[in-house]
């Protein structure tokens, strides 16, 4: 499994535009990126997922660099509800559905 | 639609009983999986049910075990418990085991405090 390494705290303000970046050096060729973020006593929710380059959806934004040693997670113009911690998972692409969460980037938005 | 439903929400146990948890994954999902998460850490994998049939296990001991029902609602079982196994657990479904999409859909978790 791709060992993944991301901050384990950031802050920022309402407003801003914040950046969480995970490296995962021993991705594999069929490993796909997945972050997911959670909320205090609240089950994990998915936010994007991505294999190369950049995707973009109503949330957020995933920047790969071409060699998928690492990967960033944009989050535009952060308000107070999108402190949560965000988990960075490598998936392996084998069917098996397990996700391996590490610790996480405790994000804290200030007003 | 309604989402990933668990039951219950809180429980309270003593060390050495055994505890039963519950778990429905949104219709037509088929594919079911429990995960512990420890104050603190990140939530970690337990067992994977795809169509009633175990598809994974993590690194847990045989005190915990599992099932999925003909109608993909699934029971996650622990017996002997220890104080250790204080946490939240998360079911979590997803449609299928098709791949590239690898988003599934958690609950809101049952919170398992053991004295």
């Amino acid at each position: 499994l791709a060992k993944t390494t991301q901050p384990i705290s950031m802050d920022s303000y309402e407003g801003q535009e914040v950046n969480i970046t995970c490296s995962h050096n021993n991705i594999a060729t069929n490993d796909y990126i997945t972050w997911y973020q959670q909320f205090p006593s609240q089950g994990p929710r998915f936010i994007i997922q991505g294999y190369k380059t950049k995707v973009t959806n109503e949330v957020a934004s995933l920047f790969i660099p071409a060699d998928r040693k690492s990967s960033t997670l944009s989050l535009p113009r952060v308000s107070l509800s999108d402190t949560a911690v965000y988990y960075c998972l490598v998936v392996m692409d084998t069917g098996r559905r397990a996700l391996t969460f590490g610790s996480g980037t405790r994000l804290q938005v200030q007003p | 639609d309604a989402g990933v439903t668990q039951s219950p929400t809180h429980l309270i146990k003593t060390r050495g009983q055994h505890v039963t948890l519950r778990c429905s994954p949104i219709s037509g999902h088929k594919s079911v999986s429990w995960y512990q998460q420890v104050l603190g850490q990140g939530p970690q994998f337990i067992f994977q049910y795809y169509e009633k049939e175990e598809r994974g296990r993590g690194n847990f001991p045989d005190r915990f075990s599992a099932r999925q029902f003909p109608n993909y609602s699934s029971e996650l079982n622990v017996n002997a418990l220890l104080l250790g196994d204080s946490a939240l657990y998360l079911c979590a479904s997803s449609l299928t085991s098709v791949i590239p999409s690898y988003e599934q859909y958690f609950g809101p978790g049952t919170r398992l405090t053991v004295t």
